[in-house]
């Protein structure tokens, strides 16, 4: 079982090209976050998908564009990449209640590592 | 707004020392979840535990052991007879749930380095 794929692991862009970061889960889980990483600040959302066709910004959504694709599904777009937008990227996934013990509130995949020059 | 804070940035203890890594949160929320989570230096992310504020009974699982304390907002994880494999940057994370919708606020994390 992969749980959360994400691609490609490592990236470097030049300042001003796009690109889109992908991730897949195979859960069947309805929500999807992307993360970013940075020394000393923790992980930080970006964007959710509470579910297929609905997306919301979360506390850094500023220069990105999310696309949930399908239900199992959830992409991160550049479109002009610029060099404070260098971080590492974690998409995850979770179930829609957190009331069962025992659930793990969110799968993470192994993170994308972003390089702008 | 929902706030969680790790004051420690970087703790470094010689091994088989118990060491403990303090949270505290801030929610308006009367249900909510915390979590541990563990980044070693391949950088996945390690989830550890979670605990529900509405069961305030600490947990133990083999060295590692939890405290959650409302009265304090607080939510420590003590590491005991600390190992090599410990180290690692470990998060605290506070859930809200919001109609089906969960969603996580990080700590910025402490970075703990178990010394040989």
């Amino acid at each position: 079982n992969a749980g959360v794929t994400q691609t490609p692991k490592f990236q470097v862009l030049k300042t001003g090209q796009s690109m889109t970061l992908q991730c897949a889960q195979d859960m069947n889980h309805n929500s999807m976050y992307w993360y970013r990483q940075d020394p000393g600040m923790g992980l930080r959302l970006i964007y959710y998908s509470a579910s297929e066709g609905t997306t919301d910004k979360g506390e850094v959504p500023n220069g990105y564009n999310v696309s949930r694709l399908n239900k199992r599904e959830f992409s991160l777009r550049l479109e002009s990449a610029a060099p404070s937008q260098t971080s590492v990227y974690f998409c995850a996934s979770s179930e829609t209640r957190w009331g069962r013990m025992g659930n793990q509130p969110q799968h993470f995949g192994d993170g994308t590592r972003l390089s702008i020059l | 707004a929902q706030k969680v804070t790790q004051a420690q940035t970087e703790i470094s203890v010689v091994e088989k020392e118990d060491v403990t890594l303090d949270c505290v949160y801030e929610t308006r929320d009367t249900t909510y979840y915390l979590f541990w989570y563990k980044q070693p230096p391949s950088g996945e992310l390690v989830f550890l535990i979670r605990r529900n504020s509405f069961d305030e009974q600490n947990e133990i699982s083999g060295r590692y052991s939890w405290n959650f304390q409302k009265s304090t907002s607080s939510f420590n994880f003590t590491i005991t007879a600390s190992q090599v494999v410990d180290s690692a940057v470990y998060f605290c994370a506070l859930g809200e749930t919001n109609f089906g919708n969960e969603k996580l606020t990080f700590g910025t994390g402490t970075r703990l380095t178990i010394i040989p």
